[in-house]
């Protein structure tokens, strides 16, 4: 089974703050994403990379930054947390030779509140 | 304008009745269309993928139907449990390029 784990389940951090929310995967998968999801806004795509150091904006880059130095591991990163990212965050990763197309396999998510 | 357009917002059922969701997109060119499982507080699980050429497809009591030609797909939920409790997610990817996420329909099954 695939098993996509990320650092925290919960996160508290203040406004200003520098945040860092780790994901890994554990299945060799080539594609991994990093998604906010808030009430009635659906999920939205942050960065996702298609290999190692290699990187691409989302529809929402804007705060954030990425880091995926290891094909296992994608970091995300505030830089300066503002109440507006207050959010749950999910990380999800999918393989490239997927025969049932391009399934995406979730994280639990990390809640994080920024006061 | 690629959008997934998912009703209703929420649903309330009773335990063993069945209930069917509905989404529709206007993304293309389409590539596929996949509905997600999320449980509260986890992070979605696959239940179907369809592609243009599949009508129906079928995951235990989940069954989804897609009309290309009209941009719709529906979500049918057979015999529901208090396990069907969720939120049903939409996903239309468009060519090969990222997904269009639609918002859900959070499904409540009560006993």
């Amino acid at each position: 089974d695939v098993k996509v784990t990320q650092s925290s389940r919960y996160l508290v951090k203040r406004t200003g703050e520098k945040v860092f929310l780790e994901c890994v995967q554990d299945m060799d998968h080539e594609n991994m994403f990093w998604y906010r999801q808030d009430p009635g806004l659906g999920l939205r795509l942050i960065y996702f990379s298609y290999d190692v150091k290699m990187k691409e904006k989302g529809d929402i880059p804007e705060g954030y930054s990425v880091s995926r130095e290891k094909k296992e591991r994608f970091s995300l990163i505030l830089e300066s947390a503002s109440t507006n990212q207050t959010s749950m965050y999910l990380c999800a990763s999918s393989s490239d030779r997927d025969s049932s197309g391009d399934t995406q396999y979730f994280g639990p998510g990390t809640r994080l509140t920024v006061l | 304008k690629n959008q997934v357009e998912q009703s209703p917002q929420s649903l309330i059922i009773l335990e063993g009745k069945n209930c069917t969701l509905q989404c529709n997109y206007t993304v293309s060119p389409f590539s596929n269309l996949r509905w997600y499982k999320q449980d509260t507080g986890r992070g979605p699980v696959s239940l179907t993928i369809m592609t243009f050429s599949e009508n129906t497809k079928s995951n235990g009591r989940y069954t989804a139907t897609l009309d290309a030609d009209t941009k719709q797909s529906s979500l049918h939920i057979t015999a529901s449990q208090l396990s069907d409790s969720a939120s049903y997610i939409c996903v239309v990817r468009r060519g090969y390029s990222t997904l269009t996420f639609g918002k859900g329909t959070m499904l409540l099954v009560s006993p």
